[in-house]
């Protein structure tokens, strides 16, 4: 059974810092791997998705990464902004008859302060 | 504006009772899911349909029924069978197995209490 795990469960920065989200899961046999963004009471919002195939993903100044064989993702964001907190949850899809079906971690839940 | 659509956005019922969310999707996807999110938690799959007249069950059917009538529509019904039913319950949809990316959109939910 696929599980994924997010680490760290809470992070608080101050403005302008770097920083890295991590997600790994334990079934390396995944289809994809997407990461979301959740606003406190809203949907999820689609940052960025990265095919098994492919290595890093970049949007603006989110950058996914995957290392599959290891069973392993980062979320880098640069450059911080009180906007960017919120909850971020990774998940990963399983291929075949199962497509489309996520497993998702628990979030990391993410401050920015000013 | 294309999108997905979930009412009510607080739904309020007492127990014992079965209620129905509702969730509609415009986005011409043939795959649509359920998810139920409880506090701290990440979402969990209650049931997803690849195609209209289809579903199977997620990881936590039990208690809860849906069906698959039209291509842009997908209720789900939490019956009393369901041993705790409050919860965020988020839809959402994807392009389907035909789709190359499988990436998926999310509604805004719907937040159900069970007094």
């Amino acid at each position: 059974k696929q599980e994924v795990t997010q680490i760290p469960a809470a992070l608080s920065v101050p403005e302008g810092e770097n920083l890295v989200l991590n997600c790994s899961f334990t079934d390396s046999a995944i289809y994809n791997l997407q990461w979301f963004r959740q606003d406190p009471g809203k949907g999820l919002t689609s940052l960025l998705l990265i095919q098994s195939s492919q290595r890093e993903q970049t949007s603006g100044r989110l950058n996914a990464s995957l290392d599959k064989s290891s069973g392993r993702s980062t979320l880098y964001i640069a450059a911080s902004q009180p906007g960017d907190s919120a909850t971020y949850l990774c998940a990963v899809s399983r291929g075949g008859t199962s497509y489309g079906k996520l497993t998702f971690g628990q979030g990391t839940i993410l401050t920015v302060h000013p | 504006d294309g999108g997905i659509t979930q009412s009510p956005k607080y739904l309020f019922r007492k127990e014992g009772q079965n209620v129905t969310l509702s969730c509609e999707q415009n986005l011409n996807h043939d795959a649509m899911y359920w998810y139920r999110q409880d506090p701290g938690q990440g979402l969990r799959l209650i049931y997803y349909s690849q195609i209209v007249n289809d579903f199977q069950k997620g990881d936590i059917a039990e208690g809860y029924s849906v069906s698959r009538e039209k291509k842009e529509s997908f209720p789900l019904t939490v019956t009393s069978a369901q041993k705790n039913p409050t919860a965020f319950y988020l839809c959402a949809s994807s392009l389907g197995a035909g789709g190359v990316s499988g990436k998926q959109y999310f509604g805004p939910g719907t937040r159900l209490t069970v007094t």
